[in-house]
Parts: structure tokens; sequence; C-alpha cells
């Protein structure tokens, strides 16, 4: 059974860069599949932030780009979500999920997300 | 960008009734690269459907979806008490991949 773990300093100062890990249990992340950030403003609905696949290959939403870093750790079958200059606006719940169909693709499963907050 | 457009916002049923949902797209969606996800309050989501109609191992078959190029429909036949919750549908034709912004199903 494939699950995800989210993992990361659940405070972060204005302008500083947002760290996540996410751990992959039960599959490979080198087995295939891209693998993917998402998260959830309080109260609020889905942005797709980004995704991955194993060889490094990253796809990033657009407006988001200029700040996002998605890398890859096979040995320790995780993956990586850094954010820079962050602002309120990036308060959110951040999940973690494996990528189907492309790597934009449908996500399942999902990890339990992890509530990251920006604030001084 | 693809816009999904989610109605209604809210719907207000029982148990035993049968919920329509609606998930309208700002361009057509070749080869119906559409999902479905659950969210409960306090956990993630959870897949449903994908490809419009195809269900996700392990979803009950009072769940299904329907439809093609700019208009889907996820339908639960009889609203089983865990099915309240809220709904998103995402497109994944295009980049960026985007999310409908969600419809609740409340008891009434």
């Amino acid at each position: 059974q494939v699950q995800l773990q989210e993992s990361g300093p659940g405070l972060v100062k204005p302008s500083e860069t947002l760290s996540l890990t996410c751990t992959v249990s039960g599959y490979s992340i080198s087995g295939g599949y891209y693998w993917g950030w998402i998260r959830q403003p309080p109260g609020k609905g889905l942005e797709w932030i980004g995704s991955i696949y194993y060889s490094g290959n990253t796809y990033y939403k657009p407006s988001l780009k200029s700040r996002v870093t998605i890398s890859v750790d096979k040995s320790k079958n995780q993956f990586s979500l850094k954010l820079s200059s962050v602002t309120a606006a990036d308060t959110a719940v951040y999940y973690c999920a494996r990528l189907s169909g492309g790597p934009g693709g449908w996500c399942s499963p999902w990890g339990q997300g992890t509530l990251v907050t920006v604030s001084s | 960008e693809i816009v999904l457009t989610q109605s209604p916002g809210t719907l207000s049923l029982s148990p035993g009734e049968r919920a329509t949902l609606s998930c309208r797209a700002s361009q057509s969606l070749s080869n119906n690269f559409l999902a479905w996800y659950q969210q409960k309050p306090g956990q993630a989501p959870g897949l449903l459907i994908y490809g419009a109609s195809s269900r996700a191992t392990g979803i009950p078959d009072r769940f299904s979806g329907s439809g093609s190029g700019t208009d889907f429909t996820l339908t639960i036949s009889r609203l089983e008490p865990e099915d309240f919750a809220v709904y998103y549908c995402q497109q994944y034709v295009s980049s960026p991949q985007t999310f409908g912004q969600g419809t609740k199903v409340e008891i009434k």
C-alpha cells in the first residue's frame, strides 16, 4: 500500500523559504509516476504547485515558477518542495501526492497534509 | 489556464436522496481528462473518479461520473451519511492542472 507523509516546519517567517519533504513508503519513487505538491489555503480550494518525475524532470505552475523548486532524492525515496520569498498568502495546508496520467495528472494517494503558516 | 466552475456551491439533501454535481470547463477537455475528489473536514482529498467516468479502486458504485467536452457530472445515486463532504473536480488535460472551487454536500 502506497503511503505518503509530509514533513517540515509549521511556521515560516515572511520573505523566507518554505521547505517540505514528502516520504513515500510502499512504492519506489523510481518505479514510475509523477510526484506532486498541491496546497489548500484555510477554508479555500485546491491549487496545484508542481510535480517531478524520478528522472528529475519538473513541471511548475507558471504563476509560482519563479519561487518553486521541487527535487527528488531516490536514495531516501523522498521528494521535496522549496518555496522562496513567502508571504501570508502562502499560508496553506500542503499536500504531496502521486500523479497518474502525466505530470499534471490525477492525484492518488495523497499525504495527510501539513499546515504551514507564514507569520513573523 | 483552464477554469473549472462547479455548481451548485452547496447542495442540501437528505440521506437516501440523489446528488447531482456539475463541473463546467472553460475549454473542451480532450480525452475526458477530468477527475473528481471527495474531501471531509480535516482530511486530505480522496480520488473518486478519473477519466471522467472510471471509478477509482474501492469506490462504491453509487458514485458515477459522466460527461464530455466542457460539461461533466458527478452523481451519487443514494446518499449515505458518510457522503456528506466537499467535492472537487480537476482537469489534467493541460498544464497547469486546475481544480474547481468545490461543491459542499450538506445534510438537509
